[in-house]
């Protein structure tokens, strides 16, 4: 069974750090595109980032660009988003999901993790 | 970047009705137009890809049109699982945006 399970949330200081995991199980991890999103409370999905499958690229929403970074471990089957200069505006829950590409560069996310939620309060 | 607007952002339906759901891109972005489904407290799923590929696994209720700028999600007859908030997604270009999303309540 396909499967990501995220970890790392929790509650920070404005200005704080985080470092959010992604766990894969279930597929060949090093094949895939991966990407985080996120959902503020009530709110609807706003992509985040996404990663290549050797880290060679990357890509980043302009609101997290320079404060967020993003890493994988393909030997650890792991996603991982660094989260540095936390703002209030950042509190969400972070979901990885998978890239899946066709052969016509059709994409999409599938599947999606449970999420992890990130709360920036003081 | 693109910018997706879904339409209407909310709607009541009851059971065995036809729904249709309106996703605009602010660009031509051909068929890189992909649907999902979220129920409270759960992550999204894949319901549609491409603009009209159904997702394996997903009822054949659900459907997918469109091309360019304009494209509509239909469920054919509502059933009771189906009340959540549908997004579309378009793949075309990055950052990858979403529409607003739509709740479909019951009536």
């Amino acid at each position: 069974e396909v499967q990501l399970v995220e970890s790392g949330g929790g509650l920070v200081q404005p200005g704080g750090s985080l470092r959010l995991s992604c766990a894969a199980s279930g597929f060949t991890f090093s094949s895939y595109w991966m990407s985080w999103v996120r959902q503020a409370p009530g709110k609807g999905l706003e992509w985040v980032a996404n990663m290549k499958q050797d880290g060679s690229d990357k890509y980043f929403v302009d609101s997290v660009k320079g404060r967020f970074t993003i890493s994988r471990d393909n030997a650890k089957n792991s996603l991982y988003l660094q989260m540095n200069s936390l703002r209030v505006e950042d509190t969400a829950v972070y979901y990885c999901a998978r890239e899946v590409w066709d052969d016509y560069s059709y994409n999409w996310f599938d599947p999606w993790g449970q999420g992890t939620l990130v709360t920036v309060s003081s | 970047d693109i910018q997706m607007t879904q339409s209407p952002s909310s709607l009541s339906a009851s059971v065995g009705d036809r729904v249709t759901i309106t996703c605009r891109a602010s660009q031509s972005i051909s068929s890189y137009l992909n649907w999902y489904q979220q129920k409270p407290g759960k992550a999204p799923i894949l319901l549609i890809y491409a603009a009209s590929s159904l997702q394996t696994g997903v009822p054949s209720r659900f459907s997918g049109s469109g091309s360019g700028t304009d494209f509509t999600l239909t469920i054919s007859s509502l059933q009771p699982e189906d009340f959540a908030t549908y997004y579309c997604q378009q793949s075309y270009s990055t950052p990858r945006t979403f529409g607003q999303g739509t709740k479909v309540e019951i009536k």
